[in-house]
């Protein structure tokens, strides 16, 4: 078992509709949850970063963190078709470890 | 300010040879991290540097080395390249000072 589950996807939503991206972990010790944006054939851009449990929220994008249910989410609102791209979610302890423990991705296809 | 810059962006080499990879981190960055990313793996932790000291190392052999320099840019270095080594090869940059600081991607190096 992987120790971060993504569903690869493909996503396919219509442009404005609320998108959600979900990511289970098995490793209680995880602290720093982060949630990237990832074009073809181009580097990920970090979109969230949050530590612990709870809610942040940037723009169109709100990052959830349940720690009690190993659970995260990311939330884009009134979706566009430039949001088309992969989404990763990313994690690590805090411990003084810098290993990020990545999910397998997420293909989101924004439709117009 | 500039970002992560990876050179060279694609590489071509046959199986046997050796490569070596470059990465410059964001300025004020002291820590890189190196990932590889694969279509059926993912993006795998490869190791990190901070300070010219590799302060953590994934679960690759020994082929995959790198280094830090005093100005904290690093290199990756893959000797006895095998067909499963293509890849692209991605660096992340972060302030490194506390675990779980934010880190930034560079656009990274395709190698076939």
């Amino acid at each position: 078992q992987k120790e971060v589950e993504q569903d690869p996807g493909p996503l396919s939503v219509p442009e404005g509709a609320i998108v959600s991206l979900n990511c289970t972990y098995s490793n209680s010790a995880f602290q720093y949850f982060m949630w990237y944006r990832q074009y073809s054939r181009k580097g990920p851009e970090l979109l969230m970063y949050t530590y612990s449990s709870g809610n942040k929220e940037d723009g169109r994008f709100t990052a959830q963190v349940d720690k009690s249910s190993k659970y995260i989410s990311l939330f884009i609102r009134d979706s566009q078709p430039s949001d088309s791209a992969t989404y990763l979610c990313a994690m690590s302890v805090a411990s003084g470890t810098y290993k990020y423990i990545f999910g397998t991705g997420t293909r989101l296809k924004v439709l117009a | 300010k500039a970002g992560v810059t990876q050179t060279p962006r694609y590489l071509i080499k046959t199986r046997g040879q050796q490569v070596t990879l470059s990465c410059s981190p964001i300025s004020g960055h002291r820590s890189v991290s190196w990932y590889q990313q694969t279509p059926g793996q993912g993006l795998q932790f490869l190791f990190e540097y901070f300070s010219e000291t590799q302060r953590n190392k994934g679960n690759f052999p020994g082929r995959f080395s790198g280094r830090q320099f005093s100005n904290s840019r690093s290199e990756m270095n893959v000797s006895t390249l095998e067909l499963g080594d293509s890849a692209l090869y991605l660096c992340a940059s972060s302030l490194g000072g506390t675990a779980g600081s934010e880190a930034f991607f560079g656009q990274g190096t395709r190698l076939t």
